[in-house]
């Protein structure tokens, strides 16, 4: 059971440059999201899907995009890259119930680097 | 911005010894949860407190929930080296299941 797969692990751009970040999660989870960790920052989400066919603003969306593709899918886009835009990116999906008492899971990050 | 604010931001202990960490926020909750973080690795869920609950068990873990304080603790007892990494408060206090991370304690415990 692979739980939340991101791919890729690492990658190095050149400012200007684009690039897609995949999710996929095998947990038939309604909610997925995406954030970024930098140092002495924690966890900052970036946007996320409620559930599919819908996606919003997190805390710190400018200079990405996001796709919500089918119900296991999620995946985030640099349109542009720039260097303040260097972290480590995580997605992670949740059950969506009445109560909202549900964990999140995690994938293991991507490591992105721009030059 | 961060809602929730772990305390200490780093602590360093003995193996076997009890370690300790809290958290506070802001604003009311549906309900707090703790995350753990190896190495910058992905985080994993350790244990969710809703907010009419006072207080949880999970092992060796224990959660406090204090709402009128607006704050958490977390205790692992008996700690173990295996327990040195980054533990992580998050609040779910808006809509649409959206978490707010805390900045995080970074604990060492020490063979």
């Amino acid at each position: 059971n692979a739980g939340v797969t991101q791919t890729p692990k690492f990658q190095v751009l050149k400012t200007g440059q684009s690039m897609t970040l995949q999710c996929a999660q095998d947990m038939n989870h309604n909610s997925m999201y995406w954030y970024r960790q930098d140092p002495g920052m924690g966890l900052r989400l970036i946007y996320y899907s409620a559930s599919e066919g819908t996606t919003d603003k997190g805390e710190v969306p400018n200079g990405y995009n996001v796709s919500r593709l089918n119900k296991r899918e999620f995946s985030l886009r640099l349109e542009s890259a720039a260097p303040s835009q260097t972290s480590v990116y995580f997605c992670a999906s949740s059950e969506r119930d009445r109560s909202r008492n549900q964990p999140q899971h995690f994938g293991d990050g991507t490591r992105l680097s721009i030059l | 911005s961060q809602q929730g604010e772990e305390d200490p931001q780093a602590l360093s202990i003995q193996e076997g010894e009890n370690a300790t960490m809290n958290c506070s926020y802001k604003t009311s909750i549906n309900n707090l949860q703790w995350y753990r973080q190896n190495s910058g690795r992905g985080f994993v869920h350790l244990i969710l407190i809703r907010s009419n609950e006072r207080e949880k068990h999970s092992g060796r873990l224990r959660v406090t929930l204090d709402t009128s304080k607006k704050s958490s603790s977390l205790l692992i007892t008996a700690s173990r080296a295996a327990d040195t990494a980054s533990y992580f408060c998050a609040t779910d206090g808006g809509s649409n299941y959206k978490l707010t991370f805390g900045k995080g304690t970074l604990l060492t415990v020490n063979p």
